[in-house]
């Protein structure tokens, strides 16, 4: 059982490059998320879905895209990769929508 | 939306001691959840904790939701406790009830 995993753990971008951030979980969670983490900002939230083909958008959705076509996996597209989107990024995964979340360990990611 | 705050930012400890943290919000919740964020970036669910009190070895917690405070207590801290400590809340009005709310954190180093 290895909860959610978030692949890459680093990544170094040029502005204008696109990039899918991967998150899986084998919980069998209906409800995923993704955040993102700024300094002095804590989490916030980007996206999020209650299960396979239901996505909405969080506080800051700008410049990302997300699907979700099986309830273990949860991408996020970076369309067009902007210095400001350099922060690091975790995906969580629960049950239900308010239930403990479980999060991934984070993918580093700078755009140049 | 609804607002999370913490306090205090910063708290510094011996091992040994005591502690409470404090997380304040501006509406009423179906979820409050605590979290640790390690010194390597890892997101730890601590509790669940929309109303009552939980204990979990040396941590408890207690969220009073009439009031719309929760605590966080640590005892005989150790320095492994060190790191960020995350409140999380998802309102239960409106468009609020599917999202969950970071406060800004309280980083605790626990000095040898």
């Amino acid at each position: 059982n290895a909860g959610v995993t978030q692949t890459p753990k680093f990544q170094v971008l040029k502005t204008g490059q696109s990039m899918t951030l991967q998150c899986a979980q084998d919980m069998n969670h209906e409800y995923m998320s993704w955040y993102r983490q700024d300094p002095g900002m804590g989490l916030r939230l980007i996206h999020y879905s209650v299960g396979a083909g239901i996505t909405d958008q969080g506080e800051v959705p700008n410049g990302y895209n997300v699907s979700r076509s099986t309830t273990e996996d949860f991408p996020l597209r970076l369309l067009s990769a902007a210095p400001s989107q350099t922060s690091v990024y975790f995906c969580a995964s629960s049950q239900l929508r308010n239930q403990p979340q479980h999060f991934g360990d984070g993918t580093r990611l700078s755009i140049l | 939306g609804i607002q999370v705050e913490q306090s205090p930012p910063d708290l510094i400890l011996q091992e040994g001691a005591n502690s409470t943290l404090r997380c304040n919000f501006s509406d009423s919740v179906n979820n409050l959840q605590w979290f640790h964020q390690n010194p390597w970036g890892q997101l730890i669910n601590l509790f669940y904790i929309p109303s009552g009190t939980k204990q979990n070895g040396r941590l408890s917690a207690t969220t009073v939701a009439t009031e719309r405070y929760s605590l966080l207590y640590i005892s005989s801290s150790q320095t492994t406790d060190s790191g960020v400590y995350f409140c999380a809340v998802t309102g239960r009005s409106g468009g609020s009830n599917y999202k969950l709310t970071f406060g800004k954190g309280t980083l605790l180093t626990v000095n040898p």
